[in-house]
């Protein structure tokens, strides 16, 4: 069965700091993968996604992330973190035969000013 | 504003009550989904409606009924439901099931059953 792993469920960084979120899934064909991000009292928006090509992306605000087809990874990073990058982050994976997205659990980020 | 719009944005339904959720897009996609959101759970893909057609129940109980009268609504009937139903129930539309396109979301309903 298809899943998606998330290893930290809560993180919590000052300002500046640099920020790398796990994200593993289990897909034995081609995979398209997105990270997704709810900010408080909003809905889930696309923070970035990779189809093909370059397996690292860049995404909105800074954020980008990294494709490694041979851990089954899909890490997302920034440099240095802000206070408004509060929020819940959450992987999602679709396989090229399946058009449901699998999300993972989210990671809660906290910054603190 | 993502183009998603779910109605209401809170209930609270006892559980002989019967209620509805709504959900209307305004992007011109063809397929439309129902989530559902659980504190400490990944989301669980509930229903697939592509161009009007259910193409996934993803084992979901019968109380939960879902209807999509054209490609920009899209509906949840509920009724009898549980305590453990409580929860945050997202859709999401986009262009189509295919792999490659992304999927938008609304803010959701918070729905508590009592």
């Amino acid at each position: 069965a298809q899943s998606v792993s998330q290893h930290n469920h809560h993180v919590i960084l000052s300002e500046a700091a640099s920020l790398e979120l796990g994200c593993n899934y289990s897909y034995g064909g081609t995979v398209n993968l997105f990270w997704y991000v709810q900010y408080p009292g909003q809905h889930l928006q696309l923070l970035l996604k990779y189809f093909s090509g370059d397996p690292l992306v860049k995404g909105i605000k800074g954020f980008e992330a990294e494709f490694i087809k041979s851990k089954f990874s899909f890490n997302l990073r920034k440099p240095s973190v802000q206070w408004s990058d509060t929020a819940e982050y959450f992987c999602a994976v679709k396989g090229s035969t399946l058009g449901r997205l699998y999300f993972g659990r989210g990671t809660q980020l906290t910054v603190w000013p | 504003e993502t183009g998603v719009t779910q109605t209401p944005r809170h209930l609270v339904m006892g559980m002989t009550n019967k209620k509805s959720l709504k959900c209307e897009q305004h992007l011109g996609h063809n397929a439309m989904y129902w989530y559902k959101q659980s504190a400490k759970k990944p989301l669980e893909l509930m229903f697939v409606y592509n161009f009007k057609e259910q193409t996934e129940n993803n084992s979901v109980p019968s109380r939960f009924s879902p209807e999509c009268p054209n490609s920009s609504h899209l509906f949840l009937h509920l009724h009898t439901l549980q305590p453990e139903d409580s929860a945050l129930y997202l859709c999401a539309s986009s262009q189509d099931t295919g792999s490659d396109t992304e999927a938008f979301f609304g803010q959701g309903t918070r729905l508590t059953v009592v």
